[in-house]
């Protein structure tokens, strides 16, 4: 069964501490990866994709890992304004469906 | 990337009634995706919608309850009818193949 699995649910910084949040994940075929951005009351915010294991992207204090089991959202030296609920969601090799996380609420407090 | 619009943002409804919402994108797109965010849930897809055939709903979801319009390649509109509070969610409207790309959703509150 294809599934999501993200961690921890919520999770609250310091300002400048870095962290890291997890997606784990099972499908048939990994057609994609994808982290979202969701701030309150708006849709989600792409942010990367990733394709295959080992891969990697950065932007800005954000950096996303790839391995065959799981995906890490690497937050280096967060602000404030990196506080939302970030997304993980995998595409299966055959068709257009994604699968998406229930999200880990960050919160970077000053 | 595209620039999604949905209406209305927000609404409150009564128990019984149906309301429509509307998703237009800047661009002409072949799909477009239907969701919805439950609280402390996932996004789950309803449908989708593809211009000159009837939409695409998946498990769990039905046409009765869920009818979509897709009249044009730029715009789409989903019903919830008959609606009852555990309709209460975000609905989205989604495009893209690979990346996908929302609009910034539709809070439905059912009384």
């Amino acid at each position: 069964e294809d599934q999501v699995t993200q961690s921890p649910e919520a999770l609250r910084l310091q300002e400048g501490e870095s962290s890291s949040l997890n997606c784990s994940y099972t499908v048939s075929g990994l057609r994609g990866l994808f982290w979202y951005r969701q701030d309150p009351g708006k849709g989600p915010e792409f942010l990367f994709t990733l394709y295959s294991a080992g891969e990697e992207k950065e932007k800005e204090r954000l950096k996303a890992t790839l391995t065959k089991k799981e995906s890490f959202l690497h937050i280096t030296a967060p602000k404030p304004e990196d506080s939302a609920t970030y997304l993980c969601a995998v595409q299966r090799g055959t068709g257009n469906q994604f699968y998406f996380g229930t999200g880990t609420s960050l919160t970077v407090i000053p | 990337s595209a620039v999604i619009s949905q209406k209305p943002s927000r609404d409150i409804c009564q128990r019984g009634t149906s309301l429509t919402i509307q998703c237009q994108v800047d661009s002409q797109v072949t799909m477009m995706f239907w969701y919805r965010q439950q609280p402390g849930q996932s996004l789950t897809l309803i449908a989708t919608a593809n211009q000159g055939s009837e939409a695409t709903y998946e498990s769990g979801f039905v046409i009765d309850k869920f009818p979509i319009s897709r009249p044009n390649l730029t715009f789409s509109t989903l019903t919830v009818s008959n609606m009852s509070p555990e309709d209460s969610s975000i609905y989205l409207c989604s495009v893209g193949d690979g990346e996908l790309f929302f609009g910034e959703g539709s809070r439905l509150t059912v009384l």
